[in-house]
């Protein structure tokens, strides 16, 4: 089954700055990436995803990149604000069984004021 | 707007306890979904349904069943809970590409 890694497992960022956080995949079928952000006490929600036939996605402050080649994906927050402070999560899922989605791990970001 | 929620947030079971948590969705999703969270670990699938009384493990089965009587509920099942089994259980349902998650039940068995 696909396997996806994410770095780091935790970040701190001074307000301002930028914040970035990559997932690798292990099935090169995989065509559609999720980016689900969850604040504390509160549910994941997805706040941008990226298909393989794209390379990049930008909504407001925040982008993913997709390398199919190397097979990894990678989330962009600049401009960090205090309400960027959540865990992130990355996924990865296959176009024959698209609702299906392999989470990484996480990835705790703190905002520093 | 897309309404999960799961039947209780907080719940405390003994060992070999069967355990239900259920998890109802008000917009006519046919994907539902289980997950448990636990730190470090990130979202772990433990079952899913695609349609009423369809149903597929996912990567953490065991342990675990589940049920689909009707297309809003999906029902989580730990027939014998035990101690490993204590974590944050996470329901979802699907539209399109995203899936929308429940409020969670945290989980812990004695």
């Amino acid at each position: 089954g696909e396997n996806v890694e994410q770095h780091p497992s935790t970040l701190s960022v001074q307000e301002g700055d930028s914040a970035v956080i990559k997932c690798t995949y292990s099935d090169s079928a995989s065509n559609y990436f999720p980016w689900y952000k969850q604040e504390l006490g509160k549910r994941p929600q997805l706040i941008i995803d990226i298909r393989s036939n794209v390379g990049e996605k930008k909504d407001q402050r925040i982008a993913v990149t997709l390398n199919k080649t190397a097979k990894h994906f990678s989330l962009h927050i600049t401009e960090t604000q205090p309400e960027d402070s959540a865990v992130y999560f990355c996924a990865a899922s296959t176009r024959t069984n698209d609702y299906k989605l392999s989470f990484g791990a996480g990835t705790t970001v703190t905002v520093r004021a | 707007d897309v309404k999960v929620t799961q039947s209780s947030r907080y719940l405390v079971k003994r060992t070999g306890e069967k355990v239900f948590l259920e998890c109802v969705q008000d917009m006519d999703h046919e994907n539902m979904f289980w997950y448990r969270q636990d730190p470090g670990l990130g979202l772990r699938l433990i079952y899913f349904s695609y349609d009423v009384k369809m149903k597929e493990k996912g990567d953490i089965p065991e342990g675990y069943s589940v049920s689909r009587e009707k297309k809003e509920r999906f029902s989580l099942i730990l027939e014998s809970a035990s101690t490993n089994q204590t974590s944050m259980y996470l329901c979802a349902s699907r539209l399109e590409n995203e899936q929308f998650f429940g409020p969670g039940t945290r989980l812990t068995v004695l």
